[in-house]
């Protein structure tokens, strides 16, 4: 069965770095998302992404966030400059349609010192 | 925007016993809602999920009820077994017709004792 897959696992960076968050969606699906868990804590919508651009995005994804799918396969997350409270599980999801089920990938922890 | 009120934080229970868990949503635009089962340190992983325009929905052990008027819905899980520990949540969307955002509760820690 086809699954998501994020790379890399974990990443550690210092605060104020740029980090770069990569995902692989499921091959034949159009609509992408990121979300972000803080640990012990409950799962946060950052964006959607359809057709080339956002869809929607949440009061977190602020202008140090950006998304891109540089080519047919690859869905990025960047951040610009990491602070602190950025350390957290970030899980990719990709759905074939709009209204379909939204597949999680394994997540990326980052941690930023 | 919508919020979503996940009830109890933690649930132990025998095994072959059931546990329930409720939550409660605050915008009645909402029309979708899933139930994922993640486990320690692994991705969120869909169970089952219920759309509008029905009530309730089973799938073997797992069952999900909605009540939109009161604007709950509520998962169910029979003869529980020692697999089914890990933590759940529910959540909630609202379709914007470009894509779907969820927003999610807080989650259920369930234990099942052998």
């Amino acid at each position: 069965e086809p699954e998501v897959t994020q790379t890399p696992s974990h990443q550690v960076t210092q605060m104020g770095q740029e980090v770069i968050l990569r995902c692989v969606p499921i091959s034949n699906h159009l609509y992408f998302y990121w979300y972000r868990q803080i640990l012990g804590q409950k799962v946060e919508f950052l964006v959607s992404f359809y057709n080339n651009e956002i869809s929607e995005k949440s009061e977190i994804f602020d202008d140090q966030f950006s998304v891109e799918r540089p080519d047919g396969s690859n869905f990025t997350l960047k951040i610009r400059s990491t602070k602190l409270e950025d350390s957290a599980m970030y899980f990719c999801a990709s759905a074939g349609e709009s209204a379909g089920t939204q597949y999680f990938g394994p997540g990326t922890r980052l941690l930023v010192l | 925007g919508e919020n979503v009120e996940q009830h109890p934080s933690t649930l132990s229970v025998q095994e072959g016993d059931s546990a329930v868990i409720k939550c409660t949503y605050s915008d009645s635009a909402s029309n979708y809602f899933p139930w994922y089962k993640q486990e320690l340190g692994k991705r969120p992983q869909l169970i089952i999920d219920i759309r509008s325009n029905v009530g309730e929905k089973k799938d073997q052990r797992i069952a999900v009820t909605l009540n939109k008027t009161a604007k709950h819905f509520s998962l169910h899980i029979t003869e529980t077994q020692p697999e089914d520990s890990a933590v759940y949540f529910c959540a909630a969307d609202i379709s914007s017709g470009s894509a779907r955002q969820l927003t999610f509760g807080s989650g259920t820690q369930l234990t099942v004792l052998p």
